[in-house]
């Protein structure tokens, strides 16, 4: 089936250094990805949705100047944290779905500690 | 009021039993309905998904959905000691955005 990697699985970073996680279809072309923030025992949040090609669309209260997304081509998406802080550790998640179809397949994350 | 309302548990039950995890939510808008399952540090992973109100069936597991209760249940029988993990209801309406449920923690006791 469809498959969606994720890279790294997790990492550690200083505060203030930048991360970015990638994102990759594997096996389809994926012409939305989301990008999803989740704290210990809590649910999903949407950060932003991107579309390969444009620009991505955040979610209101996520800084765009600090989450960076480039969905450069159908099988890729980056996300990068910049100027990372010890409150943005957390667990990211991607997901990928083609045109109009409901997003199925998830990446299986990126724990981020920022000491 | 949140967009959709999951109790976290956390839920514990024996081996075999019936197990029933619920969702409810307050969007009209919502038509498609999803059941998702996460192991710990690990992303979701496609469950059950449905289209509108009633019933499907996937082995061991049933969800259903009531969009006049605005009401979404997963049924799973004969539950294993590796359906242990947190289920994740999540919805969509028109657009592709997914709103999730806060997640219900289950362990199955062997």
């Amino acid at each position: 089936g469809a498959v969606v990697s994720q890279h790294p699985s997790w990492v550690i970073c200083k505060s203030g250094t930048s991360v970015k996680i990638e994102c990759r279809s594997l096996d389809f072309q994926a012409t939305t990805m989301f990008w999803y923030r989740q704290f210990p025992k809590q649910s999903l949040m949407l950060m932003a949705t991107s579309n390969e090609g444009s620009k991505a669309t955040y979610e209101q209260g996520v800084e765009k100047d600090k989450f960076l997304i480039n969905h450069a081509s159908l099988t890729l998406s980056t996300l990068t944290v910049t100027s990372a802080h010890p409150e943005d550790s957390s667990f990211y998640i991607c997901s990928a779905s083609r045109t109009g179809e409901v997003p199925l397949h998830f990446g299986n994350g990126t724990r981020l500690t920022v000491t | 009021q949140k967009e959709v309302e999951q109790d976290p548990g956390p839920l514990s039950v024996p081996e075999g039993a019936i197990v029933s995890l619920n969702c409810t939510y307050s969007n009209s808008a919502f038509q498609y309905f999803m059941w998702y399952r996460q192991y710990s540090r690990k992303g979701p992973e496609l469950l059950m998904y449905t289209y509108s109100s009633g019933n499907k069936e996937d082995g061991r597991f049933t969800a259903q959905v009531d969009k006049s209760s605005k009401y979404i249940s997963l049924f799973i029988r004969d539950s294993q000691p590796s359906d242990s993990a947190t289920y994740l209801c999540a919805m969509k309406g028109g657009n592709e955005k997914l709103t999730f449920g806060t997640g219900t923690r289950l362990t199955i006791i062997p």
